[in-house]
């Protein structure tokens, strides 16, 4: 098993443009996160998802937009990037359990400019 | 929510030398999960422990949920153990399965 996989691994953006940042799953897993990560703190959730076609807003949802239409992959999506999104990415992804044990993806750093 | 709070923020030690570190949580866990983040960003599942005693190589954890806290123990440690050990909890009463994670302790082994 891969696990979870993310790409790109780096991106610089601009202030404006737009990118869609992956992830992919290869252990039937349910749940699918995806988490910020600013210099210097723990992580925060974006969105998440528990199931294909079922997503839900996290802590810090604004500018995001996702989508879940197989069980593997999980994309997130920038819309007008701004320098506040400069950050890096973490998608993660769990069993439909009680045990809610997560598992990462290597991460995406994001530059906006 | 939930609040994380992890001690000591940075710990400096010398190879071999052993250190504790600590977890507190204020409400009750369904999952806990220690990580280690190494200076790549990486982030490396050590140990799921929402309760109990667990022990890997020269690394263990133990949860005492009642009191709610956890420990991670590192031993003899080496320069690769340097990085950030991050402890995150799903709380028993949310609703979203999300993990809130404490700000970390900065762990730096010098040789």
């Amino acid at each position: 098993n891969a696990g979870v996989t993310q790409t790109p691994k780096f991106r610089i953006l601009k202030i404006g443009q737009s990118m869609t940042l992956q992830c992919t799953q290869d252990m039937n897993h349910n749940y699918m996160y995806w988490y910020r990560q600013d210099p210097g703190m723990g992580l925060k959730l974006i969105y998440y998802s528990v199931g294909a076609g079922i997503t839900d807003k996290g802590e810090v949802p604004n500018g995001y937009n996702v989508s879940r239409s197989t069980t593997e992959d999980f994309p997130l999506r920038l819309e007008l990037a701004a320098p506040s999104q400069t950050s890096v990415y973490f998608c993660a992804s769990s069993y439909l359990d009680s045990s809610y044990e997560q598992y990462f993806g290597p991460g995406t750093r994001l530059t906006v400019t | 929510g939930i609040q994380v709070e992890q001690s000591p923020p940075d710990l400096i030690l010398q190879e071999g030398a052993n250190s504790t570190l600590r977890c507190n949580f204020s409400d009750s866990v369904n999952n806990l999960q220690w990580f280690h983040q190494n200076p790549w960003g990486q982030l490396i599942n050590l140990f799921y422990i929402p309760s109990g005693t667990k022990q890997n190589g020269r690394l263990s954890a133990t949860t005492v949920a009642t009191e709610r806290y956890s420990l991670l123990y590192i031993s003899s440690s080496q320069t690769t153990d340097s990085g950030v050990y991050f402890c995150a909890v799903v709380s028993s009463g949310g609703s979203n399965y999300k993990l809130t994670f404490g700000k970390g302790t900065l762990l730096t082994v010098n040789p």
